[in-house]
């Protein structure tokens, strides 16, 4: 049982470039997010998802996208890399059919863009 | 190492006293809270959690405090240990199981 796995680990994009971000859960969850965190801060919520075929904003969705294909899998991607995204992007899921249950979290895809 | 941990508030404790996180939500109408840890290179680690019927709850080694009337929740560990170091995050729960977060608080145990 690994969790949640992000992957890559790392990446350096130049300004442009576009790329995603795959997330992968083998807990059975409903529920996955996608959250960025910068330096002295807490994570920011940028896409969420309560189902295969569903995802919602959240708090700073431009410039990302997100797919939900298969329950297990969510991705982010960016089509167009900024030196604003540059960030740790942290996926994270949850049970789904009842409230209030704790997320859990992969640890992180490191991403610089030049 | 990690870039996340700077210019947070730090709390400095000794090994084996008792540390005191705290943390102001913002929500009066929130019913869930939760903690977690979060270690240099690492994601984010569920700590404890506490639903607005309770003012306490335990666990191994850390209790959460919550004080509906003045929207303040805290974390207590026991003991505090070297490997307890880390950045703390409160969080308070909305609709889908969306977490908010705090900005954090870093603990440093000193030997």
């Amino acid at each position: 049982n690994a969790g949640v796995t992000q992957t890559p680990k790392f990446r350096v994009l130049k300004t442009g470039q576009s790329m995603t971000l795959l997330c992968a859960q083998d807990m059975n969850h409903e529920y996955m997010y996608w959250y960025r965190q910068d330096p002295g801060m807490g994570l920011r919520l940028i896409h969420y998802s309560v189902g295969e075929g569903t995802t919602a904003k959240g708090e700073v969705p431009d410039g990302y996208n997100v797919s939900r294909l298969k329950k297990q899998n969510f991705l982010l991607g960016l089509e167009s890399a900024a030196p604003s995204q540059t960030s740790v992007y942290f996926c994270a899921s949850s049970f789904g059919r009842t409230s209030n249950q704790p997320q859990h979290f992969g640890d992180g895809t490191r991403l610089s863009i030049l | 190492g990690e870039s996340v941990g700077l210019h947070l508030p730090t709390l400095s404790v000794q090994e084996g006293d008792n540390s005191i996180i705290n943390c102001a939500y913002s929500n009066s109408a929130s019913d869930y809270f939760i903690w977690y840890k979060q270690e240099s290179g690492k994601g984010p680690q569920f700590i404890i959690d506490i639903r607005s019927n309770m003012d306490k709850r335990q666990g191994q080694r850390v209790t959460v405090l919550l004080n509906k009337t003045v929207k303040h929740l805290s974390l207590q560990i026991a003991a505090t240990q070297p490997g307890d170091s880390a950045v703390y995050f409160c969080a308070e729960g909305a609709r889908y199981n969306k977490l908010i977060f705090g900005a954090g608080t870093r603990l440093a145990v000193h030997p």
